[in-house]
């Protein structure tokens, strides 16, 4: 039960667009692919489902998609309100769930 | 609107035990698999179990498997974790969340230190 590899940190100025990394195996990043926020303190958020669904209410500055085993997140038009972690995560073949080490996003 | 309210937190002992519940409002509860996360200070997120609907599928991560027990009320709209044999490594938040495949809601959180 490995977790997957996410970049410790990713910085963007307001406006500018980034993009978070999700990598693990074939086993690991299939079809069910999740992203959440989490502001210090807080719980976590669900922002994308399903490799590339946002939830009701979530901006569609917030895309994702996946190649291969490493799946991704975008936030475009970045805003301050954006920076928070970030955690991949992925229902596994093996029935199981898996997190990502988690991505601090720092607004400049 | 959904509610997830952890409860049971608190401060014990290398090798002692704790059991968290979870009380689930605002939505059919015995309809949704249900899990366990948690996250130690300063850490990631950690999948720690989940449950389906009837109890009848049950997983558990390797770090808690033989130590932790999760079950479930539906009558009550409960969920709950039994841990045991309690290590420091399994001091957390421990959230409640619904679903596994991505998770839709969660609690607060309730802290659990192991200290001696």
């Amino acid at each position: 039960q490995s977790a997957l590899t996410q970049p410790a940190s990713v910085s963007g100025s307001p406006g500018q667009s980034i993009t978070i990394s999700c990598t693990g195996t074939s086993s690991d990043v299939g079809d069910y692919v999740s992203w959440y926020q989490q502001h210090p303190g807080k719980a976590p958020k669900l922002v994308i489902y399903d490799v590339n669904d946002r939830p009701s209410g979530i901006s569609n500055r917030f895309s994702a998609s996946k190649s291969g085993n490493t799946a991704s997140l975008t936030i475009s038009g970045l805003q301050a309100g954006d920076e928070a972690d970030y955690y991949c995560s992925s229902y596994t073949t093996a029935a199981t769930v898996v997190f990502g080490g988690g991505t601090k996003v720092t607004v400049l | 609107q959904v509610q997830l309210v952890e409860s049971g937190g608190g401060l014990v002992k290398p090798g002692e035990s704790l059991r968290l519940s979870c009380a689930a409002s605002g939505f059919s509860f015995s309809n949704f698999y249900m899990t366990w996360i948690r996250q130690a200070p300063g850490k990631g997120l950690e999948w720690i179990s989940y449950i389906d609907t009837g109890s009848d599928h049950i997983n558990y991560a390797d770090s808690v498997k033989g130590r932790f027990t999760i079950s479930r009320d539906n009558a009550k709209n409960s969920l709950y974790l039994q841990m045991n044999s309690l290590r420091a490594e399994d001091t957390a938040v421990y959230y409640c969340a619904r679903d596994i495949r991505y998770i839709s809601a969660w609690g607060q959180g309730t802290l659990v230190t192991v200290s001696s």
